[in-house]
């Protein structure tokens, strides 16, 4: 089954870049979309095909992908993005829906 | 906006069946879109369940597909999990959710508010 790979946290300062990556074979080859869940809150997408952000999602939330990774970048991080990060990606070989394992972001 | 709510008891025992409804708000199942099933347990990752199309068409995730039935029904604008021989290892938040179409790179962009169900004799 595909697999996909996340550190399982990463902290930043307020107003730095934060960079969450999501490793997964030939993941540049796939769409990667990535959630925000804050705690006791549902998911909330933030990037979708890649690099698209939905509507109300702040411009400092922007997404690549190439090669065998994903990331996820937020620029000038507040502390309200403290949060747990989660990829996602679609199997192609199997449809099936894969998440990977979530990152934490401490803003300290 | 639409709106997802999900529904069914927060306690079941184990080898029984897990059984969930996700009432739609908002928006016509009827009129497209996938219906999606996560979950997660308590302290951990989410874990993709499977979907459904407005046409009963279905999609599992190979590690629960022996013991799981997603089902729909466009009358009353829901749709439902039923998750076979529980046991504690299925305890977890679940959640209900709305994705455009996975195969596209759209992810979930609906989500339910989640349930707690707990697997316990």
């Amino acid at each position: 089954s595909y697999e996909l790979t996340q550190p399982p946290s990463v902290s930043v300062s307020p107003g730095q870049t934060a960079t969450i990556t999501c490793s997964g074979d030939k993941l540049g080859n796939k769409y990667s979309c990535w959630y925000q869940q804050k705690a006791g809150q549902s998911p909330v997408l933030v990037i979708y095909q890649d690099y698209n952000r939905p509507s109300g999602i702040p411009e400092r939330f922007s997404g690549s992908n190439s090669g065998n990774t994903a990331t996820l970048t937020i620029s000038g991080t507040q502390i309200m993005d403290e949060a747990d990060y989660y990829c996602q990606a679609w199997d192609s070989n199997t449809d099936d829906v894969v998440f990977g394992g979530g990152t934490k972001l401490t803003v300290l | 906006q639409v709106k997802l709510q999900e529904s069914g008891p927060g306690l079941v025992k184990p080898s029984e069946t897990l059984s969930l409804t996700c009432a739609v708000s908002d928006y016509s199942i009827s009129s497209g879109f996938y219906w999606g099933w996560v979950r997660q347990p308590p302290g951990k990752g989410l874990e993709w369940i499977g979907n459904i199309f407005r046409t009963g068409k279905t999609f599992y995730n190979p590690s629960l597909k022996s013991r799981v039935t997603i089902s729909v029904d466009t009358s009353k604008n829901q749709f439902s999990l039923n998750l076979s021989s529980v046991t504690a290892t299925d305890t977890a938040v679940y959640y209900c959710a709305r994705i455009e179409a996975a195969a596209a790179g759209h992810g979930f962009d609906f989500w339910g508010q989640g349930t707690l169900v707990t697997v316990s004799s």
